[in-house]
């Protein structure tokens, strides 16, 4: 089974538009961490927002925020007022409290932000 | 400013030859790693390494060797390239359990 799941392989959203991508994930630790990354059409591997099992609050970084909701296991990425530049392929990962040195990641979603 | 610097780039082997990815980082944190991305597959983990002293090997180790020469440096070889190797390779560094891992630029390997 998938320890990370996006089910969207590519969003399209409207600049200045606020759009959500899905990350679900799968553990039996109580201890673990989400992640999400951004990669630009360049490549480079972009950290954005970080979600501990045990915060009680939803992590928020500039327009990024992280909606977290434990009892379903899912962990959403939040963009608000999209840009052009918010383009790119996004990674959900996760850090299993039983292997604290590694990321599982999801396979992806591909976000388009139109004009 | 560097953070995480992989060279080479880019390269081209041929099957059968070999080859070595290197890594290092500037920001001494303990744990590197080294991934693979291929289309559609997300990242995998091929290697990493806890701490100075460490490796263990990840979701994808066949075919991959590695070391960690030191705290900074931390490089994956390939004894015998194949087709299936190809792909876009990346480093990453981390400090402790709840920070995020930095990445390195990759490094896309193609072998014919």
């Amino acid at each position: 089974a998938q320890k990370i799941t996006q089910t969207q392989p590519g969003m399209f959203v409207q600049e200045k538009e606020a759009v959500t991508l899905d990350c679900t994930y799968d553990t039996s630790d109580q201890s673990y961490g989400l992640f999400w990354y951004k990669q630009p059409s360049s490549g480079e591997m972009i950290f954005l927002i970080y979600q501990g099992s045990y915060d009680e609050q939803n992590a928020t970084e500039g327009r990024y925020s992280l909606n977290f909701q434990k009892a379903r296991k899912s962990a959403n990425l939040v963009i608000s007022a999209s840009q052009l530049g918010d383009s790119a392929m996004y990674f959900c990962a996760m850090r299993e409290g039983g292997s604290n040195y590694k990321l599982t990641f999801g396979k992806g979603t591909l976000l388009t932000v139109n004009p | 400013n560097a953070g995480v610097t992989q060279t080479p780039k880019f390269q081209v082997l041929k099957t059968g030859q070999s080859m070595t990815l290197q890594c290092a980082q500037d920001m001494n944190h303990n744990s590197m790693y080294w991934y693979r991305q291929d289309p559609g597959m997300g990242l995998r983990l091929i290697y990493y390494s806890a701490s100075e002293g460490t490796t263990d090997k990840g979701e994808v180790p066949n075919g991959y060797n590695v070391s960690r020469l030191n705290k900074r440096e931390f490089s994956l070889r390939l004894e015998s390239a194949a087709p299936s190797q190809t792909s876009v390779y990346f480093c990453a560094s981390r400090r402790q359990t709840n920070q995020p891992q930095h990445f390195g630029d990759g490094t896309r390997l193609s072998i014919l």
